[in-house]
This record gives structure tokens, sequence and C-alpha cells, in this order.
């Protein structure tokens, strides 16, 4: 079964970089994921595609301070120099066949 | 820029068809693309509800097929849902997307629906 792990929380200090993870599931390794950003009292925002070779494509407008690396069945998302607009919930997302997709259950990031 | 709104009722009661409608600017939607709904129930994941290509082709999440039907309306440049037969499991924020078939690339800023008596 197709699952996405993410860990609940995560902080992080103003000017500071951060790495969130997402992993994937036995067997599933090679899967491309999307990063999604929530911030408070708004809809998601898509941020980028991640590839399993790290290679990513994004979003418009979304920084330079954002971006993606794969190892294995882990996908990070980076963000460098910590905003306080950054502190919102992070989730990633792949898909199956056809419409069939899976959210992890997001991570809420905390700028100190 | 491409934005979606969604509207409708914010109180629905149990047994009854919750419907909304997303209006789309920036971007028509018979131009391409999916046009799709998913949704959040408080405190919990978000689950994709059902998607219409800009065709007219529709797709559905299994598990809601049978009290899902999703629309558009090309003339005024939105698209709808309605769920039937609510209960209070279908209490959540609802979003409208523009997506691949892979990942939503523009989101709504999501209306709370609620299903109580």
């Amino acid at each position: 079964q197709l699952v996405l792990t993410q860990s609940p929380s995560a902080s992080a200090s103003l000017g500071a970089s951060v790495k969130l993870t997402c992993t994937l599931s036995s067997g599933h390794s090679s899967y491309a994921i999307a990063w999604h950003q929530q911030q408070p009292e708004k809809g998601p925002r898509y941020l980028m595609k991640l590839n399993s070779d790290g290679s990513h494509s994004k979003g418009d407008g979304i920084p330079d301070r954002f971006s993606g690396s794969s190892s294995g069945a882990e996908r990070y998302l980076t963000i460098s120099s910590l905003q306080s607009e950054d502190e919102a919930d992070y989730y990633c997302q792949t898909w199956g066949t056809g419409i069939q997709w899976v959210f992890g259950g997001g991570t809420k990031l905390t700028v100190l | 820029q491409v934005q979606l709104q969604e509207s409708g009722p914010g109180l629905v009661k149990p047994s009854e068809t919750l419907s909304l409608t997303c209006a789309v600017s920036g971007y028509s939607i018979s131009s391409g693309y999916y046009w799709g709904w998913i949704r959040q129930p408080p405190g919990k994941g978000l689950e994709w509800i059902g998607s219409i290509y800009h065709s007219g082709s529709t797709y559905y999440n299994p598990s809601l097929k049978s009290r899902v039907t999703i629309s558009v309306d090309t003339s005024k440049n939105q698209f709808s849902l309605k769920l039937s037969s609510v209960t209070a499991a279908d209490t959540a924020v609802y979003y409208c997307a523009r997506h691949t078939p892979e990942t939503p690339l523009y989101w709504g800023q999501g209306t709370l629906v609620t299903v109580s008596s």
C-alpha cells in the first residue's frame, strides 16, 4: 500500500534552514512526490514536484529558498533563510495510476 | 494568475445534499487541465473527492463515487460539487483545485461545511 509518512512537527529559528522529510512506503521508493504549503487560515499552495533523482520543478512564484532533494525512499523539502511566513503546515503528496492521490499527514513547522 | 474561490452553504442537514461551486478566474476552464475537489475533515488529512476534465470527463474517488456528482459550467467559468446523503463524517473544509493527474497546482482557499441538524 502506498503510504507517505511525515513527522508531525518541526521547528527552526528565524533565518536558519530546516529540512522536512517525507518517507515513501516500502516498494515505492521510485515514486515522485509533490510538496504543498498551507499557511494558517489559507488554502494549500503547491511548492514543487520532486522526482526520485532529486530533480524538481517549482510552482509559480516559489522562492529559491525552497528546494527539494531525494535519497532512497526519502523525499526532502529544505527551506533556507527561514522567514516568519514560512510557519505553516507542509504536506507531501504522491499519486498512483489515474487520479489516485495519497497525502502525508503533514508537518507543522514552527519558526522560532 | 489563476484564482479559485469556493462558495456554498456552510451548514447542511444530515441526509441532505451538499452543494458547492468553484469560481475560476485568470484561466478558462475549457482551455485545459483537470478541475477537482479535495476535502479535509477537522484534525484529519486531505482526501481527493473527484475531478472533471476540461472536456467533461469525470473521475471520482471510489469511496465516494455513489454520492458525488461534479459538473462544469463553462459559460460562467465555474465547476460544482454535489455530495448526497451527507452525514457528520462529511464535515470538512472543502477545497477546489486546478490540477494535473499527478498533483494540484492551484488551490482555492477552502470553505468549511458542517453537517448538523
